[in-house]
């Protein structure tokens, strides 16, 4: 079977660091990708790990351990346009994206 | 990046009618498109994978006979929902990965989506 495990919501303030932690468990491996989605609209891309460590984009980083089935979002300087849903998301074998469930983020100012 | 346009972004219709919505690759060739459905505050949920020239491929418990999906092109798939339902009314995703664009095929792209309200 395929799982992935995300909170289901985190609140921070404008300015501060949030971490977004996924674990996964699913029917074979290549990477795991993050997407941010804002209410009403389609989910776009953030990022994507297929080897081990941290990818650093502008504010945004991502780490994956794959030895743990782990990873993590990271936002950093948040603002209040950042409020959103945040999915991980693991491509398998057959090459279709399995989401999580989703972390909904709210930032207050 | 590449870009995926789905049509119509909205649409309404009375319980029983039938629905098709329109997923095109702008500016890049798609062999393989996914559909997805997203009920309010859940996740996206694969209903199906579409080839371009041969069968969808269903998950488990999706209808393939309530939803068609045909891929006629490699930048053109659609899904049909016939005979809507009130309980089919959703948001319906569909996507395309670029293989070969500057992530290699590691990134999917995203149509718009489609809210689908049976009345």
């Amino acid at each position: 079977g395929q799982s992935l495990e995300q909170p289901s919501e985190v609140t921070a303030v404008e300015g501060a660091i949030v971490q977004i932690n996924c674990t996964y468990q699913t029917s074979g491996f290549y990477g795991l990708s993050w997407y941010q989605q804002h209410d009403g609209g389609a989910p776009t891309f953030l990022s994507y790990n297929a080897l081990d460590g941290l990818e650093e984009t502008g504010r945004f980083s991502s780490f994956l351990s794959r030895s743990d089935s782990y990873g993590y979002l990271l936002l950093q300087e948040l603002q209040m346009k950042d409020s959103a849903s945040y999915f991980c998301a693991v491509l398998t074998y057959g090459q279709n994206f399995v989401f999580g469930p989703g972390t909904r983020l709210s930032v207050l100012p | 990046g590449a870009v995926v346009s789905q049509h119509p972004s909205w649409v309404i219709c009375k319980s029983g009618t039938s629905v098709k919505i329109e997923c095109r690759s702008l500016d890049f060739q798609a062999t393989t498109m996914f559909w997805y459905r997203q009920f309010p505050k859940q996740s996206l949920m694969l209903m199906a994978t579409s080839n371009e020239g041969s069968k969808a491929t269903y998950e488990q418990g999706v209808e393939k006979d309530k939803f068609l999906i045909n891929h006629a092109s490699l930048t053109l798939s659609t899904l049909t929902v016939t005979s809507a339902h009130p309980e089919d009314s959703s948001f319906y995703i569909c996507s395309a990965r670029h293989l070969g664009g500057n992530r290699g095929d590691t990134e999917a792209f995203f149509g718009q989506g489609t809210r689908l309200t049976v009345v």
